[in-house]
């Protein structure tokens, strides 16, 4: 079975600065694909970034980028130059390759940008 | 990017009544659709997958009785609670990939809007 483990519940970050999101998973599959999902106050669904497992390099997206150490297990949201738009929770979620392709999520972190 | 609506986005009813919630895939077609349910401050946890044209998969430890789920076309799939209680009251979120990309690696899933449950 699949888990995935968000360790931060709340962050805080000033405006213009930079933070990071913790993510660890578990899983006995060689491929799969991992993400990280915004969900803002309007509980929409947004997704920030996706990384496929199977990729040594690190995906980006404008101010967003992750840390994936597959060894370790890790996969880490990194963003940079904070805005206030980026007050949300954020979820890191796991895709098998094999199965349903369901999402697994984990417990979320609450991000607040400070002005 | 793939637009999925959700409706209604919110609705309150009467412990004991059924409610229906409807995802409709808007502009591409959806094989497999999945519901979520998230309570207050808590993650997005599976309910069950839905199958197009076949029964739905559910999660263990969710009644199929209870949350009534069909898949009736390749764009929309509706959930049903039956017989609700004050404890079904919940976030219900639903999402949908294109199946034109399935199998291809884009594997971006597009989630409605969530429906807020209510039972009083």
């Amino acid at each position: 079975a699949q888990t995935v483990t968000q360790s931060q519940p709340e962050m805080s970050v000033q405006e213009a600065e930079t933070v990071t999101l913790s993510c660890t998973y578990d899983t006995s599959e060689s491929n799969y694909y991992l993400f990280w999902y915004k969900q803002p106050p309007s509980r929409q669904m947004i997704l920030v970034i996706r990384q496929e497992a199977y990729k040594q390099q690190n995906a980006t997206e404008n101010r967003f980028s992750v840390n994936f150490q597959k060894a370790a297990k890790s996969f880490s949201l990194k963003i940079s130059d904070s805005q206030l738009g980026d007050t949300a929770m954020y979820f890191c979620a796991f895709m098998g390759e094999t199965g349903a392709n369901n999402l697994f999520f984990g417990t979320g972190t609450r991000l607040t940008v400070i002005p | 990017g793939a637009v999925v609506s959700q409706h209604p986005s919110w609705v309150i009813c009467k412990s004991g009544t059924s409610v229906k919630i409807e995802c409709r895939s808007l502009d591409f077609q959806a094989t497999t659709m999945f519901w979520y349910r998230q309570f207050p401050k808590q993650s997005l946890m599976l309910m069950a997958t839905s199958n197009e044209g076949s029964k739905a998969t559910y999660e263990q430890g969710v009644e199929k009785d209870k949350f009534l789920i069909n898949h009736a076309s390749l764009t929309l799939s509706t959930l049903t609670v039956t017989s609700a209680h004050p404890e079904d009251s919940s976030f219900y979120i639903c999402s949908a990939r294109d199946r034109r990309k399935e199998g291809s690696g884009n594997t971006e899933a597009f989630f409605g809007q969530g429906t807020r449950l209510t039972v009083v």
